[in-house]
């Protein structure tokens, strides 16, 4: 399969500890995308990638948030000393250079439930 | 804020009915429109997408969109649904100055009755 990945799909961490997912983009693209959703809503963005460089970051990526991408392939997003309002699916995508601004290949999510 | 509206939230319909979802977003200039669907247990697929050129468009399994720039609209279209259009349907768009992140809807569920 050479589509996203993620892992773990699911993690149930109690409150307050800290958790890291995992996001492998299809090959050779070059843009990394990660996205929260809730029950009922849509995906919300939460940073970009272009390589290693992280560009944009939204306001719902707070402190306790933070995500990297080292060599320009794989991605991490660690959320810090978690609360129950973490509880969500979090989306990684990918997109190559190049491409229709705005289409983006989706991963199947890692299910955070915080209790 | 730049947002995106998808006001049926829930859909249900017999097979061979014809389908119908809006979706509206707020900027008056260029953007590119996109639906995702989530069919149940699978992640988001693109269906379609609009950037230029024909309003019209055409995406997988039968479905189109039509780009109205006046109505700030975006809506989805199939001429007969089948039961494996059972899904979670998602409008996005890309506006400008927002890099390359999607301004997603809060989604349309379709239920479709064989």
């Amino acid at each position: 399969d050479t589509g996203v990945s993620q892992d773990p799909r699911h993690k149930i961490t109690k409150r307050g500890q800290n958790v890291t997912f995992r996001c492998d983009p299809i090959s050779e693209h070059n843009r990394l995308y990660w996205y929260r959703q809730t029950l009922g809503q849509g995906p919300e963005f939460l940073t970009y990638f272009q390589n290693e460089a992280q560009l944009e970051k939204s306001r719902l990526l707070s402190d306790r948030f933070s995500a990297e991408r080292p060599k320009g392939s794989f991605s991490t997003l660690e959320i810090q000393r978690t609360e129950q309002g973490d509880s969500a699916m979090y989306l990684c995508a990918s997109s190559p250079s190049g491409g229709v601004q705005g289409e983006q290949y989706f991963g199947p999510g890692t299910r955070l439930t915080v209790t | 804020a730049q947002s995106v509206s998808q006001h049926n939230h829930h859909v249900i319909l017999s097979e061979a009915a014809s389908l119908e979802l809006g979706c509206n977003y707020s900027y008056g200039g260029t953007v590119n429109l996109f639906w995702y669907v989530q069919y149940p247990g699978q992640h988001l697929q693109l269906l379609l997408k609009y950037f230029s050129g024909d309003p019209l468009v055409k995406g997988i399994k039968g479905f189109e969109a039509e780009f109205i720039k006046s109505k700030f609209s975006f809506n989805l279209r199939k001429p007969s649904v089948q039961w494996s259009d059972t899904a979670e349907y998602f409008c996005a768009v890309n506006y400008p100055g927002s890099a390359r992140q999607l301004t997603f809807g809060s989604g349309t569920q379709l239920t479709v009755l064989p």
